[in-house]
């Protein structure tokens, strides 16, 4: 099974602030990887899918990077609607697989 | 508009059963993959299993090796609905579980979510 780490665990940082969160996978996963946002006590929403495409609507504070074993999530001037939970997903097409990172905390 | 909705909060008691559902609407529910994840108590997110509702042979319904033998999933395409099932609950399956569509093409990511459905397991 392909493993999914981030880092870091959790972070602080301030307004206007520039935030990269790594996601590495066990293998090569080629730009089969999407990173989702979940507020607290809310439902997680799609941010990036493909590795580096934006989903219709998102900010475009938000961007990706990466491919193959190494991606990364960045926020390029962090706002308070930014905290959150931020995950990394594997996936392929057929059957769906999938495998989520640990999530990196967020904070202001 | 696509909409997953779920159904309502669950209190069972170890060892009973239940079956909470997932309603699409707003799009061909046959045409995209539903998954199930679970997220338990200040935890993260956990991918439990995939169905395709257009062929929801059990046979080709993917499981996470985490849940396999655990929980069932099925759908009904007739009435637009996905389920999640288990058969004797234990405590530790108290968390949130959301249903997530697959975006349509080769790429499945969660593109919409249900609203979640809080399951818990108290004797």
């Amino acid at each position: 099974d392909i493993q999914m780490t981030q880092s870091p665990s959790s972070l602080s940082a301030s307004v206007g602030d520039r935030v990269t969160i790594t996601c590495r996978a066990s293998q090569d996963i080629t730009n089969y990887l999407a990173w989702y946002q979940q507020k607290p006590g809310k439902v997680p929403k799609l941010l990036i899918y493909d590795a580096s495409t934006l989903q219709s609507g998102v900010p475009s504070r938000f961007s990706g990077s990466g491919s193959g074993t190494d991606f990364t999530l960045t926020i390029s001037s962090l706002q308070p609607e930014d905290v959150a939970t931020y995950y990394c997903q594997k996936y392929n097409s057929a059957p769906p697989l999938f495998t989520f990172g640990p999530g990196t905390k967020v904070d202001i | 508009e696509v909409q997953l909705v779920q159904s309502g909060a669950e209190v069972k008691k170890p060892g009973e059963s239940l079956k909470i559902s997932c309603k699409g609407s707003g799009y061909s529910f046959t045409s995209h993959w539903i998954g199930w994840v679970r997220q338990m108590p200040g935890k993260g997110l956990e991918w439990m299993g995939s169905i395709y509702p257009g062929d929801s042979d059990p046979r080709y319904t993917p499981y996470s090796p985490s849940f396999e033998g655990q929980v069932t999933i099925s759908a009904d395409k007739s009435i637009s609905t996905a389920y999640l099932q288990w058969n004797s609950l234990k405590a530790s399956d108290t968390a949130i579980y959301y249903c997530a569509r697959c975006a349509s093409g080769g790429s499945c990511y969660f593109d919409y979510w249900g609203q979640g459905t809080q399951v818990t397991i108290s004797s």
